[in-house]
């Protein structure tokens, strides 16, 4: 069984660029959450996603957005690019729900702003 | 603030030491996950704790939730080198549809 997918996994962006980072769950999964990881903050809660509804949001400026699509794969964007943004994006699937069930992680997609 | 807090940060040990890494919070959480992360990889799930009081044992990884269930801890006995990694726990809150939130975790280095 397939496990969680990101792309890309490697990425360098300059500031006030744009980014799209791309997550398809495990098949069958219909939840789908990101994170951001930075080793300062460690792992910071960004969206959660279940059948295209966000049902969660993190602390996160509007710059951060995301979507899920019918077929559960899911998106990010981040907008005008900061230094600070240079992290490890994760995304995570679940069976069910995400706030009652084990959470499958992506290898992530690492981010470099310069 | 940071809703969960992890200690130590860094652990590093001889192999075949035995180990504990704690997990804290004011708050109460519903249930209490612990995964670990290798280098490249995204974390995977040890271990899941739901109830006060509980401990689950996985091989030589011991797991408690704390009574209240404001905390727990992982025991690592005889530490190998395959045990290295970074330790994170998970909770979430007791209070309906609530994201899972991770503490920074515990780095630990285990030498042969």
């Amino acid at each position: 069984k397939a496990g969680v997918t990101q792309t890309p996994r490697y990425l360098i962006k300059t500031r006030g660029q744009q980014v799209t980072l791309s997550c398809s769950p495990i098949s069958g999964h219909r939840s789908v959450s990101w994170y951001q990881q930075t080793p300062g903050q460690g792992l910071q809660f960004l969206f959660e996603y279940f059948s295209e509804t966000q049902r969660n949001k993190g602390n996160f400026p509007g710059r951060f957005s995301g979507r899920q699509f019918s077929n559960s794969r899911s998106e990010m964007n981040v907008s005008t690019l900061e230094l600070g943004d240079s992290a490890l994006y994760l995304c995570a699937s679940s069976l069910v729900e995400a706030n009652t069930g084990e959470l499958f992680f992506g290898e992530g997609s690492r981010l470099t702003v310069l | 603030t940071q809703l969960l807090e992890q200690s130590p940060q860094f652990l590093s040990i001889q192999e075949g030491e035995n180990l504990t890494v704690y997990c804290n919070s004011s708050s109460v959480f519903s249930s209490l996950q612990w995964y670990r992360q290798e280098p490249g990889e995204g974390p995977v799930l040890l271990v899941t704790v739901v109830t006060g009081g509980e401990v689950k044992k996985l091989k030589r990884l011991t797991f408690q939730f704390g009574d209240a269930r404001k905390d727990s801890s992982l025991h690592i006995t005889a530490a190998q080198p395959g045990d290295t990694g970074l330790y994170l726990c998970a909770g979430r809150r007791n209070s309906g549809n609530t994201p899972l939130v991770f503490g920074k975790g515990t780095r630990l280095s285990v030498i042969a």
